[in-house]
C-alpha cells in the first residue's frame, strides 16, 4: 500500500542554519504530496503542496520539489527561526483515495 | 469564515467505556474525515463521511463508528474503549469538489486509563 516515510528526528538547529527534512513515498499513479504543520498543543496546518511531478511547492521561505524520478519530496528552508520549532508530517494523497497518508513525523527544535 | 472545531479538547475515559468525539465542519465543506494520532506518531486515517455517509475507512475495528449530520458536522464514536485508543483524534474538512485542501482542528486528547 501506499506509504511515506521521513527521516527520523529529532532535529536540533541554531538560529539562521539551512534546514532539509527528508521524506520519501511508495505510491501507484501519481499523488498529490503534502507538508504539515503542527505546533504544540494544536492541529496540523497545511505548509505547501504539489501536485504533480516537477512542482514546487512554497510557503513561509520553505520550499519541497516533488520529484518523482525519486519518489521524493524533501522539505527546505534558507535560515531558519525559532518560531519553526514544531513538528513537521509530509504526507500523500493518491488519485482517487479519501484519505491522507502520514509519515511519523519529524520534531525539529530551532535554538537561538 | 469559522475554521474546524472539535471538542472536547481533552477527555479522560475508563477502559471499557464508550466515548463521543464532536467536530464541526468548516463553512462549505461537505466532506469530513477522522484520524487517530498516537504519541509520536503520524496521524492515521479512521474514516471519511460525504452527504451523511461513510464512504472510506481505514483500517480499524467496527468499534470505531460514524456519524455525519446535515449540516456536516460530524461524531466518532468508539465503543469498548481500550488503553490503546488512547491518542489526539484530528477531524478534517474540505469540499468534495477538485483537489481541494483538507482543514484541520486542533484535536481532542483521549486518554484511557
Amino acid at each position: 500500500g501506499d506509504s511515506v516515510t521521513q527521516m527520523e528526528g529529532p532535529v536540533t538547529l541554531s538560529e539562521e542554519a539551512f534546514l532539509t527534512i527528508n521524506c520519501t513515498y511508495t505510491a501507484t499513479g501519481y499523488p498529490s504530496l503534502f507538508w504539515y504543520v503542527q505546533y504544540p498543543g494544536e492541529g496540523l496546518q497545511l505548509l505547501l503542496k504539489a501536485t504533480k511531478a516537477d512542482d514546487k511547492g512554497s510557503n513561509k521561505g520553505f520550499e519541497a520539489t516533488y520529484r518523482k524520478e525519486t519518489t521524493s519530496f524533501h522539505l527546505e528552508k534558507g535560515s531558519v527561526q525559532v518560531s519553526d520549532s514544531a513538528v513537521y508530517f509530509c504526507a500523500l494523497s493518491a488519485q482517487g483515495a479519501q484519505k491522507l497518508v502520514f509519515g511519523q513525523g519529524t520534531r525539529l527544535t530551532i535554538n537561538p | 469564515e469559522t475554521g474546524v472545531t472539535q471538542s472536547p479538547t481533552h477527555l479522560i475515559k475508563t477502559r471499557g467505556q464508550q466515548v463521543t468525539l464532536r467536530c464541526s465542519s468548516q463553512s462549505g465543506h461537505n466532506t469530513v474525515s477522522w484520524y487517530q494520532q498516537a504519541l509520536g506518531q503520524g496521524p492515521q486515517f479512521i474514516f471519511q463521511y460525504y452527504r451523511e455517509e461513510e464512504n472510506g475507512r481505514g483500517n480499524f475495528p467496527p468499534r470505531f463508528s460514524g456519524l455525519q449530520f446535515p449540516n456536516y458536522s460530524s461524531e466518532l464514536n468508539v465503543n469498548a474503549l481500550e488503553l490503546d485508543d488512547s491518542a489526539l483524534y484530528l477531524c478534517a474538512s474540505r469540499h468534495s469538489t477538485g483537489n481541494t485542501e483538507a482543514f484541520f482542528g486542533q484535536g481532542t486528547r483521549l486518554t484511557v486509563v
